[in-house]
């Protein structure tokens, strides 16, 4: 079975410019987490979807972050624009929204903003 | 209280001696826990999970403490291999947020 895929695996951009960042969650799952993770700040959950619907985005930084997931099969985490201070891994994970499930993580996207 | 702490690290420890950590949760509320490892570079993967009773994986023990509010791995006969980072997961409950302690880094000396 294939697993949490994200896109692009790495990528380096401009300050200012836009970055999005894809995840497609494994297939019968329906809760799926952005996280972010830095040295300093470990692993940061941004924002989560039940079912599509996003639950809770407190962790989202400010409003240059924006998620979205139109359907169950993709996310994107979308930054706009995009600073120095956002380079980080992205990490897409997904779960089945039973008690005691396995929370499956892509390889994330490595994101560098210059 | 952040919500989920653990010690940083890094533990350095010898080939072989049994090495212990903790981690505290500020929800009373959590119902699921997991250990998580991650290797370098590497995205997070379930080690194992810790059940109310304390279980055992191999040479890896879970146990879980509601009244004190934290969960603990104990890994015999260490390895090389378990060099890593180890990440404290709970489960918030009835929303199912998951949130993760920031890693326990573990050296395995030769």
């Amino acid at each position: 079975d294939a697993g949490v895929i994200q896109s692009p695996r790495h990528e380096v951009t401009e300050m200012g410019q836009e970055v999005t960042l894809r995840c497609k969650p494994i297939s019968g799952h329906n809760s799926l987490f952005w996280y972010r993770q830095t040295m300093m700040r470990g692993l940061e959950l941004l924002i989560y979807f039940n079912n599509n619907v996003p639950i809770d985005d407190s962790g989202m930084p400010e409003d240059r972050f924006s998620a979205k997931m139109p359907n169950a099969s993709f996310s994107t985490l979308k930054i706009q624009p995009s600073e120095p201070r956002d380079s980080a891994v992205y990490f897409c994970a997904s779960t089945r929204r039973t008690q005691g499930n396995t929370i499956y993580f892509g390889e994330g996207s490595w994101l560098t903003v210059v | 209280r952040k919500e989920v702490e653990q010690d940083p690290g890094p533990f350095n420890v010898p080939e072989g001696a049994t090495v212990a950590f903790n981690c505290t949760y500020s929800n009373s509320a959590s119902q699921s826990f997991f250990w998580y490892r991650q290797d370098c570079r590497k995205e997070p993967k379930l080690l194992m999970s810790v059940y109310s009773s304390g279980n055992e994986d191999g040479r890896f023990t879970a146990q879980l403490n509601r009244a004190s509010q934290y969960i603990s791995l104990l890994i015999r006969d260490s390895k090389l291999s378990d060099s890593a980072t180890y990440l404290c997961v709970v489960n918030w409950g009835r929303d199912d947020k998951i949130i993760f302690g920031k890693g326990t880094r573990l050296h395995i000396l030769p």
